[in-house]
């Protein structure tokens, strides 16, 4: 299947700085990036969609100036934490995708453990 | 009404034996389904796509049931290794983006 590569796998900040998280497709060009936060026991949740060349599109609850996403090649996404406080520790997941004719299948970066201290 | 809904278990079953998930969706327009396996602290995974005509991979089925608005999946044979979570997840009609169900924590044990 196709790669994701997502860096760093873990990072450790402290509060208030910021943390910017890299989600690259290795083998093929993603029109979609989605970005997902994962607490502990419970299930992924959406944060935005990005298509490259546009602004992100944010999910409800989701602060778009807390959480900058950048989408600005077909093989690269990334998101920046601004102003990381402890509540933002989270698991942080991209996974990308291509529209052809239909959707087809999402593939995952290893995921960010970030933790805030 | 959550956009997909799963139980999520745990389900305890010793090894050999049948279980079954299964997820309800709530737009009736959903034209893509997959499971998604998810171990301890790493990234989902894709287990199969669900087609309409339902799609069986090995000891795994899934299921489409349109008129009743889920999905099921279905494993035989049960080994350790397929100790996870299960993660249902549906393309809703028209959105560009994947809905993930809370998924279903299987535990195999011997």
């Amino acid at each position: 299947g196709a790669v994701v590569s997502q860096h760093p796998s873990r990072v450790i900040c402290k509060s208030g700085t910021s943390v910017k998280i890299e989600c690259r497709s290795l083998d093929f060009q993603a029109t979609t990036m989605f970005w997902y936060r994962q607490f502990p026991k419970q299930s992924l949740m959406l944060m935005a969609t990005s298509n490259e060349g546009s602004k992100a599109t944010y999910e409800q609850g989701v602060e778009k100036d807390k959480f900058l996403i950048n989408h600005a090649s077909l093989t690269l996404s990334t998101l920046t934490v601004t102003s990381a406080h402890p509540e933002d520790s989270s698991f942080y997941i991209c996974s990308a995708s291509w529209m052809g004719q239909g959707w087809t299948e999402a593939f995952f970066g290893q995921g960010t453990r970030l933790t805030v201290v | 009404r959550k956009e997909v809904e799963q139980d999520p278990g745990p389900f305890n079953v010793p090894e050999g034996a049948t279980v079954a998930f299964n997820c309800t969706y709530s737009n009736s327009a959903s034209q893509s389904f997959f499971w998604y396996r998810q171990d301890c602290r790493k990234e989902p995974k894709l287990l199969m796509s669900v087609y309409s005509s339902g799609n069986e991979d090995g000891r795994f089925t899934a299921q489409l049931n349109r008129a009743s608005q889920y999905i099921s999946l279905l494993i035989r044979d049960s080994k350790l290794s397929d100790s996870a979570t299960y993660l249902c997840v549906v393309n809703p009609s028209g959105a560009d983006k994947l809905i993930f169900g809370t998924g279903t924590r299987l535990q195999v044990f011997p």
